[in-house]
């Protein structure tokens, strides 16, 4: 069975600092790409970053360009993110997710996590 | 990188079809057939339910189909159910590693 699990969210002030992980099982991580979408209290979901399966290459949403960062470790079949200059425009649900690796199935998040609520405020 | 465009809601009565849109732009839904929708019951994590414009993941009920021309892409529930009172969620891969998901479209049974 497909797990992922996230930890680390929580209240933080403006221009602090968080780091959310996502711990998995189930799958074969290494090989997997993956991704975090987060969603604002009340809204829709936002592609935030994606990482590819050796950690070599790295993409993210404009918003969070320069102050988030998606980093891995495949023996730890773990995924992170690093955020950095936190505004209260970040407070959302982060979900950590999967990437489809089936034929014809490319660009979809085939699971997620329960997802991890990080709040911004003073 | 502007979110793809849903209708806020649709409703239905039990048995009857809906059919949910989701427009981008000829750099994301016109141009790749990498769109997927997302079922989201409140306060859980999304759960995947068409991937590649139209396919079916296993264990996904048949009345959930998927199709598009040009720009937008549509999902459509026949033969509504009352557990598919939801909010549904487009995506759609928009070049260069990038994705963008649709503003969301909450499904009322009535």
């Amino acid at each position: 069975e497909v797990q992922l699990v996230e930890s680390g969210g929580g209240l933080v002030q403006p221009g602090g600092s968080l780091r959310l992980s996502c711990v998995t099982s189930g799958f074969t991580f290494r090989s997997s790409w993956m991704g975090w979408v987060r969603q604002a209290p009340g809204k829709g979901l936002e592609w935030v970053a994606t990482i590819n399966p050796d950690g070599s290459e790295k993409y993210s949403v404009d918003s969070v360009k320069g102050r988030f960062t998606v980093s891995r470790d495949n023996p730890k079949n773990s995924l992170f993110l690093q955020m950095d200059s936190l505004g209260a425009e970040d407070t959302a649900v982060f979900y950590c997710a999967k990437f489809c690796s089936g034929a014809g199935c490319d660009g979809t998040f085939d699971f997620w996590g329960q997802g991890a609520m990080v709040t911004v405020s003073s | 990188q502007s979110a793809l465009t849903q209708p806020r809601s649709v409703s239905g009565s039990p048995g009857q079809s809906v059919t949910i849109s989701c427009t981008g732009t000829s750099s994301d839904v016109g141009r790749h057939n990498y769109v997927s929708w997302y079922q989201q019951h409140p306060g859980k994590a999304p759960k995947l339910i068409l991937y590649g414009v139209s396919e079916r993941p296993s264990g996904v009920p048949h009345r959930f189909s998927g199709s598009k021309s040009g720009n937008t892409a549509s999902l459509t529930i026949s033969g509504l159910q009352a557990e598919d009172e939801s909010d549904y969620y487009c995506c759609s891969f928009a070049g260069s590693h990038t994705y963008v998901f649709g503003t969301g479209t909450k499904v009322t049974v009535l």
